[in-house]
């Protein structure tokens, strides 16, 4: 069984510029998590969705960020414009239900120059 | 809110000794306890979970950790370390009275096994 998949593993972009992660969750999985981990500080909690909906977004840092989950599949996580405090890794996770194991990515390690 | 400390953000033992890592959290209820660990280049894996049922919970890998209420605490321990254990250990905590279900991380602790 495929575990959780990100793309891409590593990223640098400038200043200002847009990016765009991707997680794949276990397939059947209904719940997905976005965390990320600014360099020296603990991993934060950022958003999680129950199939398509936001159930709980209150780690979402500002409007710059913009997370989808169509479908109720693969999620999106956008930065927009980006800046230097964006840089850090960020992981996903999914599990089968609310209470259920937690499996995480590998993550994506963003650059913001 | 929920908080999680993990004292030492570097633990260093020798192989064959025993691994005490340290987990302390700080909670309005008791909450799900669970240990984490992170090879290089790969995503976390959990070692253990603590969801209100036997307070000495027993993991992967030969690792266990116990619940203490009264202390707040939840260290991880393993009674030989090998070297392929040399990672970074993860403490988190969850909400388990139906609220949110995002975990909250401590900073981490690296163990490192010295031959």
């Amino acid at each position: 069984e495929a575990g959780v998949t990100q793309f891409p593993s590593h990223s640098v972009i400038e200043k200002g510029q847009t990016v765009t992660l991707r997680c794949d969750p276990i397939s059947g999985h209904d719940n997905l998590y976005w965390y990320r981990r600014v360099m020296g500080k603990e991993i934060k909690f950022l958003l999680h969705f129950v199939k398509e909906s936001k159930q709980d977004e209150s780690g979402m840092p500002n409007n710059r960020f913009l997370a989808e989950r169509t479908g109720g599949t693969y999620s999106t996580l956008k930065v927009q414009p980006a800046e230097l405090e964006d840089s850090g890794v960020y992981f996903c996770a999914s599990s089968q239900g609310r209470v259920g194991e937690q499996f995480f990515g590998p993550g994506t390690r963003l650059t913001v120059l | 809110a929920q908080s999680v400390t993990q004292l030492g953000s570097h633990v260093s033992v020798s192989e064959g000794a025993l691994v005490l890592l340290r987990c302390n959290y700080s909670s309005s209820v008791p909450p799900y306890l669970f240990w984490y660990v992170q090879y290089p280049n790969q995503g976390l894996q959990l070692l253990l979970k603590y969801t209100s049922a036997a307070t000495l919970v027993k993991g992967i890998n030969g690792f266990e950790a116990e619940f203490k209420k009264s202390e707040t605490s939840f260290h991880l321990t393993k009674p030989s370390a090998h070297m392929s254990d040399a990672a970074e250990y993860f403490c988190a905590v969850r909400d388990s009275g139906g609220g949110a279900d995002g975990l909250t991380f401590g900073k981490g602790t690296h163990l490192i096994i010295q031959p």
